[in-house]
């Protein structure tokens, strides 16, 4: 196992176009989260998968951004109609959701680069 | 409302000093609190952890000292190395769903 991978590392598109990234998370793990980082700052919460089940969505996720994670094993994330301030770093996180010696450890890819020109 | 604050945003250390990273957070039913570092071009990766039952926990160099009444908790690294030298976030959740990140301190530890 190779750990979280995640596709584009970098990704430059033209204001007004859609974008989608994938994430592969730990094959035993059964939650699945995405955050944006933008630079200088914390990963800020997207959303959240248990299996297949989008639980959680954040007031960031916008209408333009949508999520799956139809079998639940991969997820994709994808971006319509990109904004300039959509450029950021997207991280994708998975963890087996239980809790070993007290932590729910989460699992980060090394994230997808987003630069809406 | 930024839920978890961090300070410093960067901190230089000597090699062989301690580090020390401040956070403090504002909702008390937080019951996870992690330390993440991250390297450029890297995810952030799980150093440490703690949960509110506990004062302290210590992995190696690595210390978290936890204050559950002034709602405040701190990240020490001893001996620190220019290995050490990184973005560290603090983050609170709730039963481990949902985290709040600090906004990050960069530490640069000079040989």
């Amino acid at each position: 196992d190779t750990g979280v991978s995640q596709d584009p590392r970098h990704k430059i598109t033209k204001r007004g176009q859609n974008v989608t990234f994938r994430c592969d998370p730990i094959s035993e793990h059964n939650r699945l989260y995405w955050y944006r980082q933008t630079l200088g700052q914390g990963p800020e919460f997207l959303t959240y998968f248990q299996n297949e089940a989008q639980l959680e969505k954040s007031r960031l996720l916008s209408n333009r951004f949508s999520a799956e994670r139809p079998k639940g094993s991969f997820s994709t994330l994808e971006i319509q109609r990109t904004e300039q301030g959509d450029s950021a770093m997207y991280l994708c996180a998975s963890s087996s959701g239980l809790f070993i010696s007290g932590a729910n450890v989460l699992t980060f890819g090394a994230g997808s680069r987003l630069t809406v020109l | 409302q930024q839920q978890v604050k961090q300070s410093p945003q960067s901190l230089i250390v000597q090699k062989g000093g301690i580090s020390i990273i401040n956070c403090a957070y504002e909702n008390t039913a937080f019951d996870y609190f992690p330390w993440y570092q991250q390297f450029p071009g890297k995810g952030p990766a799980l150093l440490i952890a703690i949960r509110p039952d506990v004062s302290e926990k210590k992995e190696g160099r690595f210390t978290i000292s936890f204050n559950k009444s002034a709602k405040q908790f701190s990240l020490h690294i001893m001996d620190s190395q220019p290995g050490d030298s990184a973005t560290y976030f603090c983050a609170a959740a709730f039963t481990g769903n949902q985290f709040y990140f600090g906004t990050g301190t960069s530490l640069t530890v000079i040989p």
